[in-house]
C-alpha cells in the first residue's frame, strides 16, 4: 500500500513556509525523505527511525508520528533551491531483504 | 555516499526488442534495487538485487521480462525485454547504504516506439 502525500502540489513565493504530510495505512517503523528536481534521480534528505523523532537538515525539519503513521516535513523560509517532488518512502522487511514503498509525491513550487 | 552510474543515460528502441541497463557503484555494496519512475508518478520497485543470490521482484514484475544479474557487489545490470511501448520509462537502481538511506543513480530515460 502506497503512503499518501498531501498536499499533491504546492506553490510558495521564496520565504514562505509549507508542510508536507504523508500517511500510512499500515504501521510505519521508519520514514525517509527524498528530493527530486526535474529531470534528476532523487535525493536522500533524512531517515526518522522512531515514532516522536524530529529531525532537521538546514530549514528543512520533519516529524514522525508512529501512533498516527504520520509523518510531516517542514519548509521553512523557503528558497528557490527547494523547488521539486518531495517523496517519503515507508520501509519494510521481508527476512533480510528491505525495501522502501515512495509516497505518492508533492509537488513543491517555489517562486520569486 | 556511494557514488552510482548508469549506462545508457538514455534509448530509444523498436518495439520487440530489449535493452540491457547497467549500474555501477564505487563502492561494494549489499543491496541494489532496481525502480521504474513513469513520467509525473513516483517510482515503483521492480526487484531488490543481492549479490550471489536470486533478484527478488515485486508484484507485477516477472523475472521473464526484467531479468536482473548481480555478479559482484559494485556492480548489476537490469534487461528490459521483449519491449512495447508500455514500457517507455525512466529506470533507476539505487543502493542501501548503512544508514539505512538510499542514494539512486542518474536513471535510464526509455523511449520505446
Amino acid at each position: 500500500q502506497q503512503p499518501v502525500q498531501s498536499p499533491q502540489a504546492v506553490i510558495l513565493r521564496e520565504g514562505e513556509d509549507a508542510v508536507i504530510n504523508c500517511s500510512s495505512s499500515k504501521a510505519l517503523y521508519s520514514v525517509h525523505w527524498y528530493r527530486q528536481k526535474h529531470g534528476e534521480a532523487p535525493v536522500f534528505l533524512m531517515i526518522l527511525l522512531k515514532g516522536g523523532e524530529q529531525k532537521g537538515h538546514e530549514k528543512i525539519s520533519a516529524s514522525f508520528n508512529e501512533k498516527k503513521q504520520q509523518s510531516s516535513l517542514y519548509l521553512t523560509a523557503s528558497q528557490l533551491s527547494y523547488s521539486g517532488t518531495y517523496f517519503c518512502g515507508t520501509p519494510s522487511y521481508t527476512g533480510t531483504a528491505s525495501k522502501l514503498t515512495f509516497g505518492t509525491g508533492t509537488r513543491l513550487q517555489v517562486t520569486l | 555516499s556511494a557514488v552510482i552510474s548508469q549506462k545508457p543515460s538514455r534509448d530509444i528502441c523498436q518495439r520487440g526488442t530489449s535493452l540491457t541497463i547497467q549500474c555501477q557503484v564505487d563502492s561494494q555494496v549489499t543491496m541494489m534495487f532496481w525502480y521504474r519512475q513513469q513520467p509525473g508518478q513516483s517510482l515503483t520497485l521492480i526487484a531488490t538485487a543481492n549479490q550471489g543470490s536470486e533478484a527478488t521482484y515485486e508484484s507485477g514484475f516477472v523475472i521473464d521480462k526484467f531479468p536482473i544479474s548481480r555478479p559482484n557487489l559494485t556492480f548489476s545490470t537490469l534487461t528490459v525485454s521483449n519491449m512495447s511501448p508500455e514500457d517507455s520509462s525512466i529506470y533507476l537502481c539505487s543502493v542501501e547504504e548503512e544508514s539505512l538511506a538510499q542514494f539512486f543513480g542518474p536513471g535510464t530515460r526509455l523511449t520505446v516506439l
